[in-house]
């Protein structure tokens, strides 16, 4: 059965400095990934999606090593605001029939960014 | 805002009690899922219905019960829970390969069993 393991931290991070924590996962034929954002008592939400050629949006960069099975999520000049758990995410399926499949999640990786 | 709309937001029940949680989404996806998550602990699968069809159980107790009406709802019937079913029930939608597209989230459904 696919896994994803992530460290659960938290790490607690200067406000501005930049963070960087990984994933690894167990299922080879996966081909994309997910990362989450999870506010507290919230529900989460899509923060990136992660394919083999990386993926960049503002402060934010995930990438996809696919030899070594993790992924990474690097956040530079991080803000109070980036203070949640991040949730690993992959999405392929391991169920046999076709059809939607359950997304896998990561245990979550809790940050906390200090003033 | 989410865009997929979890009713109610908040419900506390007692072990004999029946209810029922509502999920709504207009985005067209075709498969929708239900998800449990306590506290400090990332959400695991229930459900997952893809075509209005269950196509995923994943070894859920009978006193959970889902409906997908149509396309747009799915719901989840409750019946003679325990205490430890108390969580936050989260509602998600997405196209029907999630590997190619990401899923969204309802607010959940903050459950207490008394």
């Amino acid at each position: 059965r696919k896994e994803v393991e992530q460290d659960p931290g938290p790490f607690n991070v200067p406000e501005g400095a930049t963070v960087a924590f990984n994933c690894t996962y167990s299922n080879s034929a996966s081909q994309s990934f997910f990362w989450y954002r999870q506010d507290c008592r919230k529900e989460p939400k899509l923060l990136m999606s992660v394919y083999s050629s990386g993926n960049e949006d503002g402060r934010f960069t995930a990438q996809l090593n696919r030899a070594s099975q993790y992924i990474s999520l690097l956040i530079r000049d991080s803000k109070l605001s980036d203070s949640a758990t991040y949730l690993c995410v992959d999405p392929a399926g391991d169920y046999s029939g076709g059809g939607a499949d359950g997304l896998t999640f990561g245990k979550g990786t809790h940050l906390i960014i200090q003033p | 805002d989410t865009e997929v709309t979890q009713t109610p937001k908040h419900l506390v029940m007692g072990m004999t009690n029946k209810k029922s949680l509502k999920c709504e989404q207009h985005m067209g996806h075709r498969a929708m899922y239900w998800y449990k998550q306590k506290a400090k602990k990332p959400p695991e699968l229930m459900f997952v219905y893809s075509y209005e069809k269950l196509s995923i159980n994943e070894s859920v107790p009978s006193r959970f019960s889902p409906e997908c009406p149509n396309s747009s709802l799915l719901n989840l019937h409750l019946h003679a829970l325990q205490p430890e079913d108390s969580a936050l029930y989260l509602c998600a939608s997405s196209q029907e390969a999630p590997d190619r597209s990401s899923a969204f989230f309802g607010q959940g459904t903050r459950l207490t069993v008394v």
